[in-house]
Formats: structure tokens, C-alpha cells, sequence
């Protein structure tokens, strides 16, 4: 299967650790993004690449959130100092955009399900 | 400002009853528009997605929307469920950066 994977998939932490997670897009796919997702809710944007520059970060990435994609291919959202408010699920997800098309379709991985105690 | 809005958080029905799911975008969200399905402990699925075009669009699955511009909407039908269409549905919209509803948790009965 060659889907958007993930990891890892659960990660539990302390207030104030810093934790990386680690997306790795469907090959060949030009496009990253990155959703966090919490109870009850659905995603909430949160940035996205297109190779390895990235195109735009929502407001809800504090300074604390920093994302890259150093080669166009995987990607990692790290969260320094995590609060428990930072307990979610975090998704990422891949497309293919070509110019002349309308909206690509976004391909989800499973998502890491971060727990700050 | 932009918002993606799932008018019932929760619907039951039983097995082989039709459905619908409602989904209203607000006028500022780019009129391409997305269902996803997400099974229990699985990731999110593309079930379908209107563009442009017909404004009737279907899934493989028996799933149709429609796009209807002047109520601003594009609710989900099944005319039949199965157990095994039990999932969160969520609606979306945007062109790069998908604004979501906070989904409809659609429970099967039989």
C-alpha cells in the first residue's frame, strides 16, 4: 500500500517536552499538508507545502509549531514546550496538483494522536 | 469569514432507511466542495467532490450530494444504508487549504 503514512501513531508526553512527528506523503505527490484534529471537531488547517516551500501557515501555529518538507518528500511538524491544549490528533495529508486543474483531491494519512499530561 | 457548517452532530437510522446529512458552506469558501467518510480508527476517506459541472455528483458506494449554489448547500443522500455505512462524515471545502464541518457521526441500526 502506498498511501500517506505516519509516526507515530500515539504519542504520549509531558507538559513542556518538545515532540517531532514524521509524515511521509504518496510518492511523486507535490503537495503537503498538515491538520490537527480535536474531540468532537473536524480538522483545522494548519500548513502546507508545496515541495519544500511552504506556502502557508494558519494562526493556530503558534510559535512553538514549526513544519518542514527539506527535500519535498517527508515531512515534520515539531511542537516545542507542548501544553496540554496541544493534545489532538495531527494529520497530514498529500496531492498531486498540476496547473490547469480545479482542486486536487487530498489523500489523509491515519493521523498521530498526541496526549500532553 | 469562511466556515464549513454540519447542521446535526449525530443521526441514527435503521438499516435500509434513507438519509441525508446537511452541509452549508458560507459564501466565501471556494465552491469546490468535498464529503469525507471516516471509519472508526481508520484515516479520512474521499467519498466524493464536486468541482465543477453537473451539480449532482455521485460516490461507488450509493453516496450522491448536490450542489445547490443559491441555498448555499451540498447535503449528502443515501437512499439505502448498510451496518456498514456507519462512520463520521465530515464536509469540506476550499481549493488548497480545506475548511472542514465537525462532522455528522451517522450510526446504522439494524
Amino acid at each position: 500500500d502506498t498511501g500517506v503514512s505516519q509516526d507515530p501513531r500515539h504519542k504520549i508526553t509531558k507538559r513542556g517536552q518538545n515532540v517531532t512527528f514524521r509524515c511521509d506523503p504518496i510518492s511523486e505527490h507535490n503537495r503537503l499538508y498538515w491538520y490537527r484534529q480535536t474531540l468532537g471537531q473536524g480538522p483545522e488547517f494548519l500548513t502546507y507545502f508545496q515541495n519544500e516551500a511552504q506556502l502557508e501557515k494558519s494562526r493556530l501555529l503558534s510559535d512553538r509549531f514549526s513544519a518542514e518538507r527539506p527535500k519535498g518528500s517527508f515531512s515534520t511538524l515539531e511542537i516545542q514546550r507542548t501544553e496540554q491544549g496541544d493534545s489532538a490528533m495531527y494529520l497530514c495529508a498529500s496531492s498531486l496538483a498540476a496547473s490547469g486543474e480545479l482542486a486536487e483531491t487530498q489523500y489523509f494519512g491515519p493521523g498521530t494522536r498526541l496526549l500532553v499530561l | 469569514a469562511q466556515s464549513v457548517t454540519q447542521l446535526d452532530s449525530q443521526v441514527p437510522v435503521f438499516e435500509e432507511a434513507p438519509v441525508e446529512l446537511r452541509c452549508n458552506y458560507s459564501s466565501s469558501v471556494s465552491v469546490y466542495l468535498f464529503w469525507y467518510v471516516q471509519y472508526p480508527n481508520q484515516g479520512l476517506q474521499l467519498l466524493l467532490k464536486y468541482l465543477s459541472g453537473s451539480t449532482l455528483v455521485e460516490s461507488i458506494n450509493g453516496f450522491e450530494a448536490e450542489f445547490n449554489k443559491s441555498q448555499t448547500s451540498f447535503h449528502l443522500r443515501k437512499p439505502s444504508v448498510h451496518i456498514s455505512d456507519t462512520a463520521e462524515y465530515f464536509c469540506a471545502g476550499g481549493y488548497n487549504k480545506l475548511i472542514f464541518g465537525a462532522g455528522t457521526r451517522l450510526a446504522v441500526h439494524p
